[in-house]
Protein backbone atom coordinates (compact mmCIF):
# COMPACT_ATOMS: atom_id res chain seq x y z
CA UNK A 1 0.00 0.00 0.00
CA UNK A 2 0.99 3.87 -0.11
CA UNK A 3 1.55 3.83 3.42
CA UNK A 4 2.07 1.98 6.70
CA UNK A 5 -1.69 0.89 8.14
CA UNK A 6 -2.25 0.24 11.66
CA UNK A 7 -5.78 -1.15 13.40
CA UNK A 8 -7.63 -0.78 14.81
CA UNK A 9 -7.08 2.94 15.56
CA UNK A 10 -8.76 2.94 18.77
CA UNK A 11 -8.85 -0.07 21.11
CA UNK A 12 -10.53 -0.11 24.61
CA UNK A 13 -10.27 -2.90 26.67
CA UNK A 14 -10.88 -4.59 29.96
CA UNK A 15 -7.93 -5.36 32.40
CA UNK A 16 -7.00 -8.99 31.97
CA UNK A 17 -8.23 -9.14 28.28
CA UNK A 18 -6.15 -9.89 25.77
CA UNK A 19 -5.76 -7.79 22.47
CA UNK A 20 -4.41 -8.02 18.90
CA UNK A 21 -2.95 -4.84 17.32
CA UNK A 22 -2.18 -5.27 13.43
CA UNK A 23 0.48 -3.54 10.99
CA UNK A 24 -0.11 -3.80 7.06
CA UNK A 25 3.62 -2.11 6.25
CA UNK A 26 4.76 -0.63 2.64
CA UNK A 27 5.11 -3.04 0.33
CA UNK A 28 8.81 -4.21 -0.27
CA UNK A 29 9.61 -2.76 3.11
CA UNK A 30 11.42 -6.14 4.60
CA UNK A 31 11.85 -4.35 8.18
CA UNK A 32 9.09 -4.03 10.50
CA UNK A 33 9.30 -2.26 14.09
CA UNK A 34 7.05 -2.07 16.66
CA UNK A 35 7.17 0.95 19.36
CA UNK A 36 5.05 2.41 22.68
CA UNK A 37 4.58 5.77 22.92
CA UNK A 38 3.37 6.44 26.48
CA UNK A 39 1.54 9.84 27.38
CA UNK A 40 4.62 12.35 27.47
CA UNK A 41 6.99 9.55 26.22
CA UNK A 42 9.82 9.38 24.07
CA UNK A 43 9.33 6.26 21.89
CA UNK A 44 9.86 2.97 23.52
CA UNK A 45 11.67 0.00 21.01
CA UNK A 46 9.34 -3.27 21.39
CA UNK A 47 10.38 -5.78 18.30
CA UNK A 48 12.21 -5.64 14.90
CA UNK A 49 11.62 -7.87 12.23
CA UNK A 50 14.09 -7.91 9.06
CA UNK A 51 13.08 -10.30 6.05
CA UNK A 52 13.14 -13.97 7.05
CA UNK A 53 15.63 -13.58 10.33
CA UNK A 54 14.66 -14.12 13.43
CA UNK A 55 12.80 -11.26 14.69
CA UNK A 56 14.90 -9.00 17.32
CA UNK A 57 12.12 -9.41 20.98
CA UNK A 58 14.71 -7.84 22.85
CA UNK A 59 12.26 -4.78 23.82
CA UNK A 60 9.60 -6.36 24.52
CA UNK A 61 8.57 -5.64 28.43
CA UNK A 62 7.22 -9.00 29.62
CA UNK A 63 6.53 -12.16 28.38
CA UNK A 64 2.43 -11.09 28.09
CA UNK A 65 3.83 -9.18 25.10
CA UNK A 66 4.65 -11.33 21.64
CA UNK A 67 4.43 -10.41 17.92
CA UNK A 68 4.25 -11.85 14.71
CA UNK A 69 4.74 -11.75 11.00
CA UNK A 70 2.92 -13.18 8.57
CA UNK A 71 4.55 -13.92 5.00
CA UNK A 72 6.93 -11.12 5.71
CA UNK A 73 4.43 -8.98 5.63
CA UNK A 74 1.70 -8.19 8.29
CA UNK A 75 2.81 -8.22 11.48
CA UNK A 76 0.28 -8.92 14.89
CA UNK A 77 1.10 -7.11 18.04
CA UNK A 78 -0.73 -9.73 20.94
CA UNK A 79 -0.88 -8.56 24.58
CA UNK A 80 -2.45 -10.96 26.99
CA UNK A 81 -4.06 -10.08 29.82
CA UNK A 82 -4.28 -6.61 29.86
CA UNK A 83 -2.77 -4.13 32.58
CA UNK A 84 -3.34 -0.58 32.98
CA UNK A 85 -0.05 0.23 32.04
CA UNK A 86 -0.17 -1.07 28.72
CA UNK A 87 -1.96 1.68 27.71
CA UNK A 88 -0.39 3.74 25.47
CA UNK A 89 -0.02 4.29 21.68
CA UNK A 90 1.18 1.49 19.53
CA UNK A 91 3.55 2.65 16.49
CA UNK A 92 4.15 0.49 13.48
CA UNK A 93 7.22 1.29 11.52
CA UNK A 94 8.52 0.08 7.85
CA UNK A 95 11.56 -0.03 5.89
CA UNK A 96 13.81 -0.40 3.49
CA UNK A 97 16.26 -3.15 4.05
CA UNK A 98 18.81 -0.51 4.90
CA UNK A 99 17.04 1.88 7.44
CA UNK A 100 19.17 4.93 6.31
CA UNK A 101 16.28 5.99 4.46
CA UNK A 102 13.74 6.22 7.67
CA UNK A 103 11.15 4.37 8.95
CA UNK A 104 8.00 5.25 7.52
CA UNK A 105 5.27 5.06 10.81
CA UNK A 106 2.04 4.38 10.60
CA UNK A 107 -0.69 6.56 12.51
CA UNK A 108 -0.73 3.80 15.62
CA UNK A 109 -3.22 2.25 17.56
CA UNK A 110 -4.49 4.32 21.02
CA UNK A 111 -4.88 1.41 23.54
CA UNK A 112 -6.41 2.13 26.71
CA UNK A 113 -6.90 -0.63 29.46
CA UNK A 114 -9.90 -0.07 31.90
CA UNK B 1 26.45 2.37 22.91
CA UNK B 2 24.72 5.33 20.94
CA UNK B 3 22.35 7.92 22.85
CA UNK B 4 21.06 10.83 21.87
CA UNK B 5 19.78 13.98 23.86
CA UNK B 6 17.42 16.34 23.18
CA UNK B 7 18.08 19.69 25.24
CA UNK B 8 14.61 21.33 25.12
CA UNK B 9 11.69 19.57 26.27
CA UNK B 10 9.72 22.55 25.22
CA UNK B 11 10.17 25.33 23.17
CA UNK B 12 7.77 28.42 22.51
CA UNK B 13 8.17 30.96 19.49
CA UNK B 14 6.21 33.01 17.70
CA UNK B 15 4.67 32.88 14.36
CA UNK B 16 7.17 33.99 11.93
CA UNK B 17 10.42 33.66 14.18
CA UNK B 18 13.05 31.53 13.71
CA UNK B 19 13.15 27.88 15.28
CA UNK B 20 15.88 26.16 16.73
CA UNK B 21 15.38 22.39 18.01
CA UNK B 22 18.33 20.94 19.70
CA UNK B 23 19.92 17.47 19.64
CA UNK B 24 23.22 16.22 20.69
CA UNK B 25 24.33 12.73 20.32
CA UNK B 26 26.93 10.13 21.00
CA UNK B 27 27.51 7.13 18.73
CA UNK B 28 31.17 4.80 18.53
CA UNK B 29 30.55 5.00 15.00
CA UNK B 30 29.44 6.91 12.23
CA UNK B 31 26.22 7.43 12.59
CA UNK B 32 22.84 8.20 10.73
CA UNK B 33 20.66 11.02 12.24
CA UNK B 34 16.91 11.66 11.40
CA UNK B 35 14.60 14.42 12.47
CA UNK B 36 11.05 12.94 13.08
CA UNK B 37 7.99 15.05 13.46
CA UNK B 38 4.17 14.15 14.83
CA UNK B 39 1.34 16.05 14.95
CA UNK B 40 -1.52 15.33 17.85
CA UNK B 41 -2.58 11.89 16.32
CA UNK B 42 -0.79 11.39 14.12
CA UNK B 43 2.07 8.67 13.86
CA UNK B 44 5.44 10.14 12.94
CA UNK B 45 6.61 11.68 9.54
CA UNK B 46 10.41 11.99 8.95
CA UNK B 47 11.31 15.24 8.04
CA UNK B 48 15.16 15.07 6.86
CA UNK B 49 17.96 12.56 7.41
CA UNK B 50 22.02 12.70 7.71
CA UNK B 51 24.06 9.96 5.99
CA UNK B 52 26.97 11.11 5.86
CA UNK B 53 26.81 13.11 2.58
CA UNK B 54 26.30 16.84 2.97
CA UNK B 55 27.02 18.22 6.44
CA UNK B 56 23.71 20.88 6.16
CA UNK B 57 20.76 18.76 5.63
CA UNK B 58 17.20 20.24 4.09
CA UNK B 59 14.04 18.59 4.72
CA UNK B 60 10.06 18.92 4.38
CA UNK B 61 8.26 22.18 5.06
CA UNK B 62 11.24 24.27 5.06
CA UNK B 63 13.05 22.97 8.05
CA UNK B 64 16.86 22.19 7.64
CA UNK B 65 19.48 20.92 9.99
CA UNK B 66 23.14 20.93 10.29
CA UNK B 67 25.45 18.26 11.38
CA UNK B 68 28.46 19.35 13.50
CA UNK B 69 30.80 16.24 14.42
CA UNK B 70 32.93 18.25 16.68
CA UNK B 71 30.23 19.59 18.93
CA UNK B 72 28.42 16.22 18.51
CA UNK B 73 25.22 17.87 17.31
CA UNK B 74 22.29 17.95 14.52
CA UNK B 75 20.43 20.72 15.65
CA UNK B 76 16.92 21.47 13.71
CA UNK B 77 16.21 24.97 12.37
CA UNK B 78 13.61 27.00 10.15
CA UNK B 79 13.78 30.89 9.32
CA UNK B 80 10.18 31.59 10.12
CA UNK B 81 7.92 29.20 12.34
CA UNK B 82 4.36 28.57 10.70
CA UNK B 83 1.10 27.88 13.25
CA UNK B 84 1.31 24.49 11.61
CA UNK B 85 5.00 23.92 12.54
CA UNK B 86 3.01 23.06 16.53
CA UNK B 87 3.91 19.21 16.94
CA UNK B 88 6.40 17.51 18.90
CA UNK B 89 9.44 17.22 16.98
CA UNK B 90 12.38 13.47 17.93
CA UNK B 91 15.71 13.39 16.94
CA UNK B 92 17.04 10.09 16.08
CA UNK B 93 20.24 8.56 16.29
CA UNK B 94 21.24 5.16 14.69
CA UNK B 95 24.29 3.16 13.96
CA UNK B 96 22.09 0.24 11.66
CA UNK B 97 19.81 -1.20 10.95
CA UNK B 98 17.80 -3.16 13.72
CA UNK B 99 15.65 -2.33 17.15
CA UNK B 100 18.00 -1.05 19.59
CA UNK B 101 20.33 0.51 17.07
CA UNK B 102 18.30 2.94 16.54
CA UNK B 103 17.32 5.29 19.37
CA UNK B 104 14.90 8.23 19.90
CA UNK B 105 15.14 11.21 21.55
CA UNK B 106 12.51 12.40 24.27
CA UNK B 107 11.19 14.97 22.12
CA UNK B 108 10.99 18.44 21.71
CA UNK B 109 7.48 19.92 21.93
CA UNK B 110 6.95 23.19 19.66
CA UNK B 111 4.14 25.95 20.89
CA UNK B 112 3.96 28.41 17.77
CA UNK B 113 2.31 31.68 18.96
CA UNK B 114 0.13 33.83 16.43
Amino acid sequence: GAGVSQSPSNKVTEKGKDVELRCDPISGHTALYWYRQSLGQGLEFLIYFQGNSAPDKSGLPSDRFSAERTGGSVSTLTIQRTQQEDSAVYLCASSRWDSDYGYTFGSGTRLTVV
Amino acid sequence: AQSVTQLDSHVSVSEGTPVLLRCNYSSSYSPSLFWYVQHPNKGLQLLLKYTSAATLVKGINGFEAEFKKSETSFHLTKPSAHMSDAAEYFCVVSEGTGGFKTIFGAGTRLFVKA
